[in-house]
């Protein structure tokens, strides 16, 4: 079967960097999405990775390994904003997104 | 780039009743868009994907007479949810894909309609 994992949930302090983690299944492979979603708003994109490696994105960065089947979401310099549900989303050989349950990123000061 | 919007944000009706919600491709022609649902703290469920033109694809366990779907034009997608019931109440959300992109797989979100059914 298809499937994503993430954790629930991560605590972290603002400014410091947060990794998470997402490992996937999927019925074929057409890349792994990550999106940011506040309390109560619709998921805004963030990144996509189709081959292997690092994709920075000014804060953010993105890797994937696709023969391990596993992809993190690097945030540096973590501000309060920052606070939010981050999904992980890989596409099927179908181009269907197959979605994580989300991990909510707590920021403390 | 890429901007979607959806309309109305959030609505309250009475159960029995029928509510459209549309969602726009503001910037770009989308000939295919999803629409999605999301009760609290859960992950996303695809319900359709909405093709221009044609009829809408519906996933498993999702009543098509329940949930319309129609994709009357390349930047307008509509979704009704008849006969509302309260445990229809959730967040409706739609993405759309922007062909002309380089990176034509990426999905674009509307900031979705939070529906509430007494």
């Amino acid at each position: 079967g298809q499937n994503i994992d993430q954790p629930t949930e991560m605590t972290a302090t603002e400014g410091a960097i947060v990794q998470i983690n997402c490992t996937y299944q999927t019925s074929g492979f057409n890349g792994l999405f990550w999106y940011q979603q506040h309390a109560g708003e619709a998921p805004t994109f963030l990144s996509y990775n189709v081959l292997d490696g690092l994709e920075e994105k000014g804060r953010f960065s993105s890797f994937l390994s696709r023969s391990k089947g596993y992809s993190y979401l690097l945030l540096k310099e973590l501000q309060m904003k920052d606070s939010a549900s981050y999904l992980c989303a890989g596409m099927d050989s179908n181009y269907q997104l197959i979605w994580g349950a989300g991990t909510k990123l707590i920021i403390k000061p | 780039g890429a901007v979607v919007s959806q309309h109305p944000s959030w609505v309250i009706c009475k159960s029995g009743t029928s509510v459209k919600i549309e969602c726009r491709s503001l910037d770009f022609q989308a000939t295919t868009m999803f629409w999605y649902r999301q009760f609290p703290k859960q992950s996303l469920m695809l319900m359709a994907t909405s093709n221009e033109g044609s009829k809408a694809t519906y996933e498993q366990g999702v009543e098509k007479d329940k949930f319309l779907i129609n994709h009357a034009s390349l930047t307008l997608s509509t979704l009704t949810v008849t006969s509302a019931h309260p445990e229809d109440s959730s967040f409706y959300i739609c993405s759309a894909r922007d062909p002309s992109a380089g990176d034509t797989d990426t999905q674009y979100f509307g900031p979705g309609t939070r529906l509430t059914v007494l």
